[in-house]
């Protein structure tokens, strides 16, 4: 059974770098027809995608993050990490990783998109970003 | 701001249908990205209910269906029951963006 389990230190310092990890049992972060991402909810807010990483590693971030962001693997221990830098009160929320299913691809004007979709979430680790 | 627009709030009696629909642009949905839909029950992990604009996955119930037309796409629910009352939100893939973006997400309220 496919379980996702988010941890993290709960509170962070601002201008500090916000750390998580995702441990995964049930599937393995090799699994080709997968990749794995972060998916945010700051209070009374919707959900913001944060970025997702392929088996093999490339990455792929929000881009109003990207700069501060890192996502890894860690194939050894099954588990997937977040590194967020410099982290400010806007950056309290609760953090999901999630499985990532690889959906349909789509050209338009050329450029080839596979849609992805989270197919399978964690229960998510509140983080509070203040001094 | 979302950048798919879904209503904040819809509600049903028990045994009706419901419709929540989700609004995006020329750089999304209308684009033609798919478009998936996840229920979520605040302090529990989000369930996707729903991907490729209609699938569902194993073991999703009939009563949930979604469509997409032009810009638009809808999850429909129904024979409501008071279990479904939760948030649901919708996502789809934005070109300009270059990633995932979801809706505002909709409370479904069963009367």
């Amino acid at each position: 059974q496919l379980q996702l389990q988010e941890s993290g230190p709960g509170l962070v310092k601002p201008s500090e770098t916000l750390s998580l990890t995702c441990s995964v049992s049930g599937d393995s972060i090799s699994n080709t027809n997968f990749l794995w991402g972060w998916i945010r909810q700051p209070p009374g807010k919707g959900l913001e995608w944060i970025g997702n990483i392929y088996s093999g590693g490339s990455t792929y971030y929000n881009p109003s993050l990207k700069s501060r962001l890192g996502i890894a693997l860690d194939t050894s221990k099954n588990h997937f990490s977040l590194k967020l830098s410099s982290v400010s009160a806007a950056d309290t929320a609760v953090y999901y990783c999630a499985r990532v299913g690889r959906g349909s691809i789509t050209i338009i004007q050329g450029v080839r998109t596979e849609e992805n979709y989270f197919n399978f979430w964690g229960q998510g680790a509140l983080i509070t970003v203040s001094s | 701001q979302s950048v798919l627009t879904q209503p904040p709030s819809v509600s049903g009696a028990p045994g009706q249908r419901v419709t929540i629909s989700c609004s995006g642009s020329t750089t999304n949905i209308g684009a033609g990205y798919d478009v998936h839909w996840y229920l979520h029950l605040p302090g529990t992990a989000p369930k996707l209910l729903i991907f490729g604009n209609h699938i569902r996955p194993s073991g999703v119930p009939d009563r949930f269906s979604g469509s997409k037309s032009g810009s638009s796409a809808s999850l429909a629910i129904t024979g409501l029951l008071a279990e479904d009352e939760a948030d649901y939100y919708c996502q789809s893939y934005d070109s300009s963006l270059s990633g995932a973006v979801f809706g505002g997400g909709t409370r479904l309220t069963v009367l």
